[in-house]
């Protein structure tokens, strides 16, 4: 069983619809991230918050918008997304980041997300 | 441009015999290589990492070699079993950089047959 947790595990949405993924993470972790997959591509990092501060934003549309309420929780705001945004969002934690921080990351099973 | 190259898009080995996945990168400041497994319908599950300072890492069944002079690792599994069958991503990441940037390589979907 993962130790992060996302919900929904499915989203279909129109592109019009406002809708958040969730995920949480109760290991102690000061470092989360949202990575987008799409099928038999590898996962691509989307946003890194460390500390709950957004450290790394990789170019992604404003139509995603990050957010960390606290160290547990990593929220991911969608709104007004197109067909080609249809992926698997997956979110993962770790320790820590920067130098000397050798530490895996621990990734959700993710939000498979189709939009209409 | 690949960083991280899987070569290999499959791997078909028989239970009880080592399964062998390989990877190669091209950015020599990666300092810090993992291997994930994933399952259909689940997020990658970490297996196993290796820091450059090393070049060989052990836990249980699982081995990962790095040779840094050739840009190369790879992933020995022994015995292989019909569990072990999913895609295997390799990642690397430069600690000192860009906080938790982890690249993937494109993953090998390894079948293990009874």
């Amino acid at each position: 069983d993962t130790e992060v947790t996302q919900t929904p595990k499915h989203l279909v949405m129109g592109m019009t619809n406002k809708k958040s993924l969730k995920c949480e993470q109760h290991m102690g972790h000061r470092a989360m991230y949202w990575y987008k997959q799409k099928a038999k591509k590898p996962p691509e990092l989307m946003f890194v918050y460390s500390y709950e501060k957004l450290s790394i934003n990789e170019s992604v549309p404003s139509r995603f918008s990050p957010e960390c309420p606290n160290s547990s929780l990593l929220n991911l705001h969608l709104h007004a997304l197109q067909p080609e945004d249809s992926a698997l969002y997956l979110c993962a934690s770790s320790q820590g980041t920067g130098t000397g921080y050798n530490q895996p990351q621990h990734f959700g099973d993710g939000t498979r997300l189709s939009i209409l | 441009d690949q960083q991280v190259k899987q070569n290999s898009p499959s791997l078909s080995v028989q239970e009880g015999r080592i399964s062998i996945l390989n990877c190669d990168y091209t950015n020599s400041m990666f300092d810090y290589f993992l291997w994930y497994k994933k399952y259909p319908a689940e997020g990658p599950t970490f297996l196993i990492s290796i820091s450059s300072i090393k070049d060989k890492n052990e836990d249980g069944r699982f081995t990962v070699f790095l040779n840094k002079s050739a840009k190369h690792l790879s992933l020995h599994i022994v015995p292989s079993q019909p569990g072990d069958s999913a895609v295997y991503f390799c990642a690397a990441s430069v600690t000192g950089g860009s906080q938790g940037n982890l690249i993937f390589g494109k993953g090998t979907k390894l079948s293990v047959k009874p």
